[in-house]
């Protein structure tokens, strides 16, 4: 099935640092979703983008979607330590014979530790 | 408040029984899924159902099966198949277009 390669795999940042990780694909994506996932629980959405290009923030997170349709990435800036977790990207690819296929495909994860 | 529930939170078994986990959901949506969690390894797709009565596999159904006798409700049951059923798992809902997936809190399974 189709991947998504996310990374860093994981990350140790000190509070008040900003943070970055991606995600890229060898197919193109219609949509790009960030989730993230507090320990011992599902993954709650944060940003969903639907137009490449696009530019999204709600409030400390800021995500676009790459012009090519093939990548996404997620800026969190002045961390805090409520910021642990793992954060998923996933997306909708465009089927091979057009049209959206609506069952998600996930990253691996982003595992994040923030050191008070 | 609409929501998608899974039950219990923790689950023990002994090695050689089935069980089986629950997922409820009162969003209206169509399409319901089953994931399995392990460290380092992502979310894996087990099974998913668009319609009632209607169900596919995913990446790794073997030792596990499913049903979707109503809109709401997709029980997942693993089997004493299932080789090595201690994971974290959980389910999710969406409407048939393109948009995100609504999780549940997740069920820990653990088999001794």
């Amino acid at each position: 099935g189709q991947q998504l390669n996310q990374s860093p795999q994981s990350m140790f940042i000190q509070e008040g640092e900003d943070v970055s990780m991606n995600c890229t694909s060898s197919s193109i994506f219609n949509t790009w979703l960030w989730y993230k996932q507090d320990p011992g629980e599902g993954p709650v959405l944060l940003i969903a983008l639907y137009k490449a290009g696009e530019l999204t923030s709600n409030g400390r997170l800021t995500a676009q979607f790459g012009i090519t349709r093939k990548d996404s990435f997620l800026n969190i800036s002045a961390s805090i330590p409520s910021d642990v977790g793992i954060y998923f990207c996933a997306g909708h690819h465009i089927r091979s014979s057009g049209g959206s296929n609506y069952k998600l495909t996930f990253g691996k994860g982003t595992l994040l530790t923030v050191n008070p | 408040d609409g929501g998608i529930t899974q039950s219990p939170k923790y689950l023990f078994r002994k090695e050689g029984q089935n069980v089986t986990l629950s997922c409820e959901q009162n969003l209206n949506h169509d399409a319901m899924y089953w994931y399995r969690q392990d460290p380092g390894q992502g979310l894996r797709l087990i099974y998913y159902s668009q319609i009632v009565n209607d169900f596919q596999k995913g990446d790794i159904a073997e030792g596990y099966s499913v049903s979707r006798e109503k809109k709401e409700s997709f029980p997942l049951t693993v089997t004493s198949a299932q080789k090595n059923p201690t994971a974290f798992y959980l389910c999710a809902s969406s409407i048939r277009t393109v948009g995100g997936y609504t999780f549940g809190s997740g069920t820990r399974l653990t088999v001794v």
